[in-house]
């Protein structure tokens, strides 16, 4: 299995307040991703980061701001979290040097902001 | 925009009974890989099959095998003699090979294998 921790793995907050989600990876791959998983949308990529301090936005980057300042860690951070931002967020990563196409997933964060 | 398209929301099947899953997606370009996914309810994101555009053979996986259309921008998804276990969202998805690596997403199959 690859390495990816995702932490926290639940949490519940309010509307206004900020959020930061950690993604770790064991695998020193290149490209990590944070995806939001929502019923009837699938999963929606947020932002994702092709090296140290490379971002680029995703097709639902509105309210979410990322860091990459290691290979191993990128950070999701909501500013001031708002209801319809409730939702699981999965990290995810991929190696360009043995490149399949493939993405390994975290095991997912579910936010409540209320 | 690069879009993937599961028009079967929900689906079930008999166990041991054939079930096909439906996908199409939309893309200009000519180079990238397609993917089936499964989310048990543990919520883990699971590589079933994997398709190379490029390569006119479909892909198979013990009782998983795919249908891909690339002319019509099909990939369906059919699983032999279903078990209780291969109950899950399915998620369709692909990725280009070169440019920007962004896997995109289907919206997800509900499977639900009948005793």
């Amino acid at each position: 299995d690859a390495g990816i921790t995702q932490s926290p793995r639940h949490k519940v907050t309010e509307t206004g307040t900020p959020v930061t989600l950690r993604c770790h990876q064991t695998e020193n791959h290149r490209y990590m991703y944070w995806y939001r998983q929502d019923p009837g949308h699938g999963l929606r990529l947020i932002h994702y980061s092709y090296g140290v301090k490379d971002t680029d936005k995703g097709e639902v980057s509105d309210g979410y701001s990322v860091s990459r300042s290691k290979t191993e860690d990128f950070l999701l951070t909501l500013e001031s979290a708002t209801s319809s931002q409730t939702s699981v967020y999965f990290c995810a990563i991929s190696s360009r040097d043995t490149y399949t196409g493939e993405l390994f997933f975290g095991e997912g964060s579910r936010l409540t902001v209320l | 925009a690069q879009t993937v398209t599961q028009s079967q929301p929900e689906m079930s099947v008999q166990e041991a009974e054939t079930v096909t899953l439906s996908c199409t997606y939309d893309t200009s370009e000519s180079d990238y890989y397609l993917f089936w996914y499964k989310q048990p309810p543990s919520r883990q994101m699971i590589l079933v099959i994997r398709q190379e555009a490029y390569k006119q053979q479909n892909a198979t996986e013990n009782r998983f095998s795919v249908n891909f259309q690339k002319a019509a921008k099909s990939f369906s998804l059919k699983i032999s003699d279903s078990q209780l276990g291969d109950a899950a969202m399915y998620f369709c998805a692909y990725i280009l090979v070169q440019g920007a690596q962004k896997l995109v997403f289907g919206q997800g199959t509900r499977l639900t294998i009948n005793p």
